[in-house]
């Protein structure tokens, strides 16, 4: 099981720029679930896709949108990016079960705004 | 707004030290907590959900408690080596299952010879 994977590692975009990111939850998972971590900080939550469809969101902009495809896995896209949008961008999956699910994360997209 | 805070920020212990540190969260609506190890360039790993009041769990030299009516959990790491080198992160789920999780800013852990 490769566990949740993410691409690309690493990413240079400059202000103004359209950026995409992708990530392939872990087997057997349905939900994914974005952070976004800035330098000192916590991963803050952006969104959650399930069953293809966004259903929990935090407090980021209507410029982070994201997609869950039927085979699970999802993109995060963010349009017109700001030098503030420089971060670690996460992803986590969870199977949406009874009970408290854990999520996974991926290693997560350094992402560079010039 | 949930507020999970955590401390020290920093640490930094001997080999063979042994270490706590504590995440604080809101008391009421408990339902579970995560803590998660990040070591740099990794995945942050799962390393307990905790549910119930004066839960205590364990995987090898690393524990941890929870105190839900006081709204607090302790990590502990007994005889802390190099490879226990990470930031320790504990985050709070809004609602129930696989909800959005609040994170609290990790306590720094370094381990030297």
């Amino acid at each position: 099981d490769a566990g949740v994977t993410q691409s690309p590692t690493h990413l240079i975009k400059t202000r103004g720029q359209q950026v995409t990111l992708r990530c392939s939850p872990k087997s057997g998972h349905d939900t994914v679930s974005w952070y976004q971590q800035a330098l000192g900080q916590g991963p803050q939550f952006i969104f959650q896709y399930y069953e293809e469809e966004e259903r929990q969101r935090g407090n980021f902009p209507d410029r982070f949108s994201g997609h869950q495809f039927p085979n699970y896995s999802s993109e995060l896209n963010v349009n017109a990016l700001l030098l503030g949008d420089s971060a670690l961008y996460l992803c986590a999956s969870s199977y949406r079960g009874p009970g408290v699910n854990e999520q996974f994360f991926g290693p997560g997209t350094r992402l560079t705004v010039l | 707004i949930l507020n999970v805070e955590q401390s020290p920020q920093s640490l930094h212990v001997q080999e063979g030290d042994s270490t706590n540190f504590t995440c604080s969260f809101p008391s009421s609506n408990f339902y579970a907590l995560h803590w998660y190890r990040w070591e740099t360039a990794k995945s942050p790993e799962a390393l307990f959900v905790m549910t119930l009041n004066g839960d205590e769990k364990k995987k090898g030299r690393i524990s941890a408690t929870l105190n839900t009516k006081e709204g607090y959990s302790y990590l502990y790491i007994k005889g802390s080596q190099p490879e226990d080198s990470a930031t320790y992160l504990c985050a709070f789920p809004a609602t129930g299952t696989a909800s959005k999780l609040t994170f609290g800013t990790g306590t720094r852990l370094q381990v030297t010879l």
